[in-house]
């Protein structure tokens, strides 16, 4: 069975710091990984996704994620924030074709000018 | 090519009444997954289907249900509303369930129940 945990349903950070946000994931077998981004009233975006061809994954709007099998994390990094990057965010795992995709209970970033 | 769209956009309803929405995948997709999103509880998975078979289905109550039609659109159904199904209803769409296919989200339908 797969699960994903998100820590820190709230993360603050400064315009211009770095922005990290968690996610670790449990899976029987190799696993893909997404992460998304959900702006007020509007439906997920996709950010990026891990699909085993490159460990180190480049998004949109400069995010990028790190898939460590080691420590089962896939965690989302911006080098600098902007205050366009408030908003909800949620890492997803997926194995088998035919499985369903799981969903983290999302992280809330708050950019502070 | 045209993105997930979802009807209506808002809806309010009373309880006890029941409603339906609809969700139509972007073309060439024929998987389709209803989320509830609420402030409290997150997403919540409802169900999936995929050419006119369910899937995969969350944890609800017989009262959510839903159904696939050969263009791959899909509609859910919510029977006796209660307050506490007022949510962001979202539809997502993939070629194919699960794998390395990402979902494709819709705007959401705002449900409000009262």
């Amino acid at each position: 069975a797969q699960s994903v945990t998100q820590l820190g349903s709230h993360v603050s950070v400064s315009e211009g710091a770095l922005v990290l946000l968690r996610c670790n994931y449990s899976s029987s077998v190799p696993p893909y990984l997404f992460w998304y981004v959900q702006y007020p009233n509007q439906g997920l975006q996709l950010l990026l996704k891990y699909t085993s061809a490159a460990t180190l994954v480049k998004g949109i709007n400069g995010f990028e994620a790190e898939f460590k099998k080691s420590e089962t994390s896939f965690h989302l990094t911006k080098p600098s924030a902007h205050m366009s990057d408030a908003a909800e965010y949620f890492c997803a795992v997926s194995d088998i074709p035919g499985n369903q995709f799981y969903f983290g209970t999302g992280t809330s970033l708050t950019v502070i000018p | 090519k045209a993105g997930v769209t979802q009807t209506p956009r808002y809806l309010i309803k009373t309880r006890g009444q029941q409603v339906t929405l609809s969700c139509s995948p972007i073309s060439g997709h024929r998987s389709v997954s209803w989320y509830q999103q609420t402030p409290g509880q997150g997403l919540q998975f409802l169900f999936e289907y995929f050419s006119e078979t369910q899937r995969n289905k969350g944890n609800f109550p017989g009262r959510f249900s839903g159904r696939q039609f050969s263009n791959s659109r899909s509609e859910m159904n919510v029977s006796t509303l209660e307050l506490g199904d007022s949510a962001l209803y979202l539809c997502a769409s993939s070629i194919t369930p699960g794998g390395s296919y990402e979902q494709y989200f819709g705007p959401g339908t705002r449900l409000t129940v009262t």
